[in-house]
């Protein structure tokens, strides 16, 4: 089952503005993590975020984790046309012994140039 | 990190042939293994895992199996392909949950 929702499912903007994508979840995590992926291909990790973080940087990428609303955002700043991807977040429960990422259904961002 | 190589890219077969998709990883010794389905505009189905040679675990019953037979070779296979195996297959590489999970390059099914 999919524990991640991202929201929006498909957002348009244009170059240089900011993008600013949300995931929600269900149930306690370890680490929730965002990927992106360009049409046709697999997944690239973009970031992690453990459960005692509450923010964390990554040259123009900036996510944040609300674990009391179980809720994570991507901001991506001053967007760029080679951004244009669907970007997926991904959580990991809590415990060892467990091996799987659930993954959300996607925000699809478009940036125009 | 690893590199995790997919082949083919693309496959086109009919209904009732059988399905063979290799994935082997690169740059690391007893990774965690996963196949996922992608469907259009959806997120990732997890299909199977594996955690070391002739380990598989299945996550959805299916027409489709999966299988180990080295360590840095996973493999997703089917006996007679249904329409609905029509998708996008992706096989990832990584450790314990929550560590990152590298991706190959993904396979292209259609089943006419």
């Amino acid at each position: 089952s999919q524990q991640g929702e991202e929201d929006p499912q498909a957002l348009s903007i244009q170059e240089g503005e900011n993008a600013t994508m949300n995931c929600s979840y269900k149930t306690s995590i370890n680490n929730l993590q965002w990927y992106r992926q360009n049409s046709g291909r697999g997944l690239v990790h973009l970031i992690l975020i453990r459960s005692n973080e509450r923010e964390k940087h990554s040259g123009r990428l900036r996510v944040t984790l609300d674990t009391s609303k179980k809720s994570s955002s991507l901001l991506i700043t001053a967007s760029r046309a080679a951004d244009t991807a669907s970007y997926f977040c991904a959580t990991a429960p809590p415990g060892a012994g467990s091996y799987q990422l659930t993954f959300g259904k996607g925000t699809k961002l478009s940036v125009i140039p | 990190s690893q590199t995790i190589h997919q082949w083919p890219a693309t496959l086109v077969q009919p209904v009732g042939s059988p399905l063979s998709l290799e994935c082997t990883v690169e740059g690391t010794s007893n990774p965690n293994l996963y196949w996922y389905r992608q469907a259009a505009g959806r997120g990732l189905q997890l299909l199977f895992y594996s955690v070391g040679i002739g380990q598989i675990s299945s996550e959805v019953p299916q027409n489709l199996s999966a299988s180990r037979p080295q360590d840095r070779q996973f493999i997703l296979s089917s006996k007679k392909l249904l329409l609905s195996d029509s998708g996008f297959y992706l096989c990832a590489g990584g450790g314990l949950a929550g560590v990152v999970q590298y991706f190959g390059p993904g396979t292209r099914l259609t089943v006419t």
